[in-house]
C-alpha cells in the first residue's frame, strides 16, 4: 500500500472549469508539498503546508491533518496549467518523504 | 539568482559505466535533496543533505549509488557501476530549512540519465 494517495490519477477539464486534487496519506507528516511537474520536465513547488490553507494566485491548497488529507484547487483553469501535479509528504518521525504517483491535468481551450 | 544548476543535462553511456551527476544548489540555501524519477516509480527521494551532512539515505537504491556534499555550493551523485534500470531523469533540489524546520525546495531542471 502507498502511503501517499492522489485522484484522479487523470483530469481532463475545460478552460475556466474549477479543479480539484486529491491526497490521502496514511502517516504522520510534518509537512505536505504540492509538486507541479510541467510537459518538458521541469518542477515547481507550489505550495508547502502543515496545517490550514494557503492561496497563490488561482491555486489553492488546503489540509486536514485529522482525516490526513489535502486537497490543491484551481480556480478559472487554464491550459497552462496542464502539468502533472504530485503530492509529497515528509513523515513527522524520521526523515522520509513518500511521494504520490502524481495527478496528470489537461485544460482543454 | 540563477536557480539549482545541474550537469550534465543529458548523459547516454553504456551499462558498466561510471555516471557523476553534478549539482550546485542555490547559494545560502543549507539543504540539498537528490531524486530519482522513472515511469515505474514516478518520483522517489534518494538522500538528503543537511548543511553538508548527509540526514537520510534510505532511498538510496544499492551501494553502486554514493552522494558527497565536499562543500555547500556543489554536491555530487554517483553511479558505479550503471546498469540499464538506472536509467531515470535525477533531480536536485535545495532549500532553506534547517533540519527541524520545512521549507519549498527549489528543484534543478534535472539529467535525464540512459544507460545502453
Amino acid at each position: 500500500k502507498n502511503e501517499v494517495e492522489q485522484s484522479p490519477q487523470n483530469l481532463t477539464a475545460q478552460e475556466g472549469e474549477f479543479i480539484t486534487i486529491n491526497c490521502s496519506y496514511s502517516v504522520g507528516i510534518s509537512a505536505l508539498h504540492w509538486l507541479q511537474q510541467h510537459p518538458g520536465g521541469g518542477i515547481v513547488s507550489l505550495f508547502m503546508l502543515s496545517s490550514g490553507k494557503k492561496k497563490h494566485g488561482r491555486l489553492i491548497a488546503t489540509i486536514n491533518i485529522q482525516e490526513k488529507h489535502s486537497s490543491l484547487h484551481i480556480t478559472a483553469s487554464h491550459p497552462r496549467d496542464s502539468a502533472v501535479y504530485i503530492c509529497a509528504v515528509r513523515k513527522d518521525t524520521g526523515n522520509q518523504f513518500y511521494f504520490g504517483t502524481g495527478t496528470s491535468l489537461t485544460v482543454i481551450p | 539568482d540563477a536557480g539549482v544548476i545541474q550537469s550534465p543535462r543529458h548523459e547516454v553511456t553504456e551499462m558498466g559505466q561510471e555516471v557523476t551527476l553534478r549539482c550546485k544548489p542555490i547559494s545560502g540555501h543549507n539543504s540539498l535533496f537528490w531524486y530519482r524519477q522513472t515511469m515505474m516509480r514516478g518520483l522517489e527521494l534518494l538522500i538528503y543533505f543537511n548543511n553538508n551532512v548527509p540526514i537520510d539515505d534510505s532511498g538510496m537504491p544499492e551501494d553502486r549509488f554514493s552522494a558527497k556534499m565536499p562543500n555547500a555550493s556543489f554536491s555530487t551523485l554517483k553511479i558505479q557501476p550503471s546498469e540499464p534500470r538506472d536509467s531515470a531523469v535525477y533531480f536536485c533540489a535545495s532549500s532553506l530549512a534547517r533540519i527541524e524546520l520545512i521549507d519549498t525546495q527549489y528543484f534543478g531542471p534535472g539529467t535525464r540519465l540512459t544507460v545502453l
